[in-house]
């Protein structure tokens, strides 16, 4: 099984802010790699997939990059929307998700 | 606009099952596979099951292979999900989600979810 390992666990930071999530895969992936974000009782909402390529409607403040298996979401500027939590997902074989980032307010 | 609503979620003991429903509108349903995710309180996702957009594929995390059952009834837009000898571990909030197209099992839509508890 193909295992996901996000960093950090927790991120507080301030909005304006530029923040960056890292996701590790157990083996590589290529770019077969989704990002959502999910707020407090709510379902996740897809943000980014196939590493970059942003989801229609997604705020272009919202970035991917990656291959392999090494993968980061930024936020340019940390609006106080994007106060949530944001999971990676890699669907190269079936589906893993990673444990999640929360993004607090510091 | 794409809708996913879940139902028949609650309150089931060790070792008893439970059918959980997907009513789906606003997108073509026959023609799209669909996936099961789950999570625990306070945990992260996990996702349970795939079925291809025909029903003629179907597939399962480790977690629940030989006691879920996932299928699909294309002429009542609806999927499904038989989960049988649930344990206290099954308890999760129960989302169905959309595959966004080819079976590449990431998803464009989700439902809101339901709850399913598994008390011992």
């Amino acid at each position: 099984d193909i295992q996901m390992t996000q960093s950090p666990s927790t991120l507080s930071a301030s909005v304006g802010d530029r923040v960056t999530i890292t996701c590790r895969a157990s083996q590589t992936i290529s770019t077969w790699l989704a990002w959502y974000q999910q707020r407090p009782g709510r379902a996740p909402k897809l943000l980014i997939y196939k590493a970059s390529s942003l989801e229609s409607g997604v705020p272009s403040r919202f970035s991917g990059s990656g291959s392999g298996t090494e993968f980061t979401l930024t936020i340019s500027s940390l609006q106080p929307d994007d106060f949530a939590t944001y999971y990676c997902q890699q669907y190269d074989t079936y589906s893993t998700f990673g444990g999640g980032t929360k993004v607090e307010i510091k | 606009q794409v809708q996913l609503v879940e139902s028949g979620g609650g309150v089931v003991q060790s070792g008893g099952s439970l059918r959980l429903s997907c009513a789906a509108s606003g997108f073509t349903f026959s023609t799209y596979g669909m996936h099961w995710v789950r999570q625990a309180p306070g945990k992260g996702l996990e996702w349970v099951a795939f079925i291809r957009y025909d029903g003629s594929n179907k597939y399962y995390g480790d977690s629940v292979k030989g006691r879920f059952t996932i299928s699909r009834d294309n002429s009542k837009n609806t999927l499904y999900l038989q989960m049988n000898s649930l344990r206290a571990e099954d308890t999760a909030v129960y989302y169905c989600a959309k595959d966004r197209s080819g079976g590449q099992y990431y998803f464009d839509y989700w439902g809101q979810g339901t709850l399913v508890t598994v008390s011992s």
